[in-house]
């Protein structure tokens, strides 16, 4: 059991569309890391809340914008699609942001974004 | 900015013989963790190990374990006794605590494994 689910896991958008990706952490995890993985690269560091509130953006674009709740659960949300965009997109949660850095990150299964 | 390098993009491995994957990194901080993470075909981020920069010895988890140079900026990732499980892409990564870094994980290309039986 992972402890954080990702949804929907496959997902098709025509360019130029907005897309809301999902994720539920673990109770008690404080900190949401979103990461994109393009094909067959390394995860990219898209951007990170810690209670409600982004404190940490990777060098994405502000159509790449987050929330996060009170109950453990956090969007990422896409405007204007890009054909780039295709990737898969990872959640990642931890205790806080030095409990990530020093202990790891659990992370969900993501979710397949294509963009066509 | 910190830098993770995996050469690898492909390894093999016989079951039951041993594989080390290399990864090797660039920093200015003296103080920051690394660490290997497994994604099999589930697409799930596994933590495999993790090695804390201010600690000398090598951490170990089971048939895992690694070589750490921090002089070299090199952190090896030794898999024993392979087991046909053990197939996936392997990634390594860099985690610093401290300013700006919001503690992300900064990830290398990764590596293929493959365990043939």
């Amino acid at each position: 059991e992972t402890g954080v689910t990702q949804s929907p896991t496959h997902l098709i958008k025509t360019r130029g569309q907005q897309v809301t990706l999902r994720c539920s952490s673990q109770s008690g995890h404080n900190t949401v890391s979103w990461y994109q993985q393009a094909l067959g690269q390394g995860p990219q560091f898209i951007f990170q809340y810690y209670r409600e509130e982004e404190n940490g953006r990777g060098n994405f674009p502000p159509r790449f914008s987050g929330l996060q709740f009170p109950n453990y659960s956090s969007e990422l949300n896409v405007n204007a699609l890009e054909l780039d965009d295709s990737a898969l997109y990872l959640c990642a949660s931890s205790l806080g942001t030095i409990q990530g850095a020093l202990y790891g990150y659990t992370f969900g299964s993501g979710t397949r974004l294509t963009v066509v | 900015a910190q830098t993770v390098t995996q050469s690898q993009p492909e390894m093999s491995v016989q079951e039951a013989e041993t594989v080390t994957l290399s990864c090797t990194y660039d920093t200015s901080e003296s103080d920051y963790y690394l660490f290997w993470y497994k994604q099999p075909p589930s697409r799930q981020m596994i933590l495999v190990i993790r090695q804390e920069a201010y600690k000398q010895q090598n951490a170990t988890e089971n048939r895992f374990s690694v070589n750490f140079q921090k002089a070299a900026k090199s952190f090896s990732l030794k898999i024993s006794d392979s087991q046909l499980g053990d197939a996936a892409m392997y990634f390594c990564a860099y985690s610093w605590a401290g300013g700006t870094s919001y503690g992300k994980l900064t990830f290398g290309q990764g590596t293929i494994l493959t365990v043939h039986p």
